[in-house]
């Protein structure tokens, strides 16, 4: 009974590439995010969706693009994959942003290694 | 624009001590804060939340402190374990989207 899982784990490709990861939450949560693990281990926001639209884009390089089919899924589609996007990739769920008690609930995370 | 920093950086201590966690934030117009903990090559899990009317919050032998105006929160564990160990982050968000910004973490070893 997973709350909040990712697909792949891992994921090893080459420079140039487009990947894909998956996130899926079954909290019944309103909205996710996409946070980046840098190899110092430092946690950076990248998107959040609410309800399937977008409300945060930090700044992400358009190569990157979220997709939220619905509520309980929240996709990242990378294309022309740098050596730089080497990363942990962290999804996340909570209640509607804006209320008072949103707590966040994180993926084990998606191990990115470009080539 | 908000900064959040977590002191020290690296804790280690012999089992059983209580310990004391700091963080600090620039901003003290702050929708929430969260303490998490991550294990090597896991993911966060959430260990307390404290909205930004609340002082305090407890769970078990953690307790998390919060002040706003001057900035900081602390998160106390009583009674350490060797399965304390981990890194702890401090993060706290607005009310623009619910971004969390955290800290560099605190990784806390406890030894047996």
């Amino acid at each position: 009974d997973t709350a909040v899982s990712q697909t792949p784990k891992y994921l090893v490709t080459q420079m140039g590439n487009d990947k894909s990861i998956k996130c899926e939450q079954n909290l019944g949560h309103d909205t996710m995010y996409w946070y980046k693990q840098d190899s110092k281990k430092f946690l950076k926001i990248m998107f959040s969706y609410n309800n399937k639209e977008l409300i945060i884009n930090e700044t992400v390089p358009n190569r990157f693009s979220p997709k939220s089919p619905d509520k309980a899924h929240l996709n990242l589609h990378i294309n022309s994959l740098e050596l730089g996007d080497s990363a942990v990739y962290f999804c996340a769920s909570s209640r509607l942003a804006g209320e008072a008690y949103n707590e966040q609930f994180f993926g084990p995370g998606t191990r990115l290694t470009v080539l | 624009k908000q900064e959040v920093t977590q002191i020290p950086a690296a804790l280690s201590v012999p089992e059983g001590e209580n310990l004391v966690l700091n963080c600090s934030f620039t901003d003290s117009a702050i929708y929430n804060l969260q303490w998490f903990r991550q294990d090597p090559g896991k993911g966060l899990t959430s260990l307390l939340l404290i909205q930004s009317s609340q002082r305090e919050q407890t769970s078990g032998r953690l307790n998390a402190s919060l002040d706003k105006s001057s900035g900081r929160s602390t998160l106390y564990i009583a009674a350490s374990q060797p399965g304390d160990s981990a890194t702890y982050l401090c993060a706290v968000s607005d009310n623009q989207g619910g971004k969390l910004i955290f800290g560099q973490g605190t990784e806390l070893s406890v030894k047996p």
